[in-house]
């Protein structure tokens, strides 16, 4: 079935430090690829998205591209700011799949230090 | 304000009470879905509904119930709670469009079953 697998954590970097959190995934066909960031007490937000392969999906100073040939979709963030530290989800929605469903990834903790 | 809200926010009960989460959407939002969110796992889909009537299992169903008697709500049942839900539970809602919808998520439920 589909999978997603993140970078493990926590990451804990610098203010304006790059960031990347790695993500790869594992699905039939063409999966649309999603970002979710979650603050602390709050639930997840839609961060970026990517629908279709070499999309690259951009909100807020973050980007990630859709790379069909590693099955990666890897986070990136050129200066990040403490207002950045939360827990940061990969999920997928599968080809054809019925039912909205996301998969995820088990979450990546980032720290940013002041 | 879009939003979709949940209560109670945080619960604690003891194995065997039947307890019902609440969630609800203002968004006129065909989809409406439940995860759970455990640490190193991410979150994982227990049920969804496509609309008014209609719902299916995800992942995780066992020990959950789930109606969707109208459009902005959609409640979690747990019949007999056992210590092994103890978890973080999300709500999500979307539009049934395509494959680049947004999903929208509640501010989440903290249950601990002794």
């Amino acid at each position: 079935g589909n999978s997603v697998t993140q970078m493990e954590g926590p990451v804990t970097l610098s203010e304006e430090a790059f960031l990347t959190i790695n993500c790869t995934y594992t699905a039939t066909g063409y999966p649309s690829l999603f970002w979710y960031v979650q603050y602390p007490g709050e639930g997840l937000q839609l961060l970026l998205k990517a629908t279709k392969a070499d999309d690259k999906g951009s909100n807020k100073g973050f980007e990630a591209t859709y790379r069909k040939e590693t099955t990666s979709f890897h986070l990136e963030k050129g200066s990040v700011q403490v207002s950045d530290s939360a827990v940061y989800f990969c999920a997928l929605c599968g080809d054809g799949e019925y039912g909205n469903k996301l998969v995820f990834g088990a979450g990546t903790i980032l720290r940013v230090k002041s | 304000e879009a939003q979709v809200t949940q209560n109670p926010r945080y619960l604690i009960t003891v194995t065997g009470k039947k307890l019902t989460v609440t969630c609800s959407q203002n968004m006129n939002h065909e989809y409406m879905s439940w995860y759970r969110q455990d640490p190193g796992l991410g979150l994982r889909q227990i049920y969804y509904s496509m609309n008014v009537e209609v719902t299916d299992k995800g992942d995780v169903p066992e020990g959950y119930k789930v109606s969707r008697k109208e459009k902005r709500n959609f409640p979690l049942i747990l019949e007999s709670p056992s210590p092994n839900q103890t978890s973080l539970y999300f709500c999500a809602s979307s539009y049934v469009r395509g494959i680049s919808y947004e999903q929208y998520f509640g501010p989440g439920t903290r249950l601990t079953v002794t």
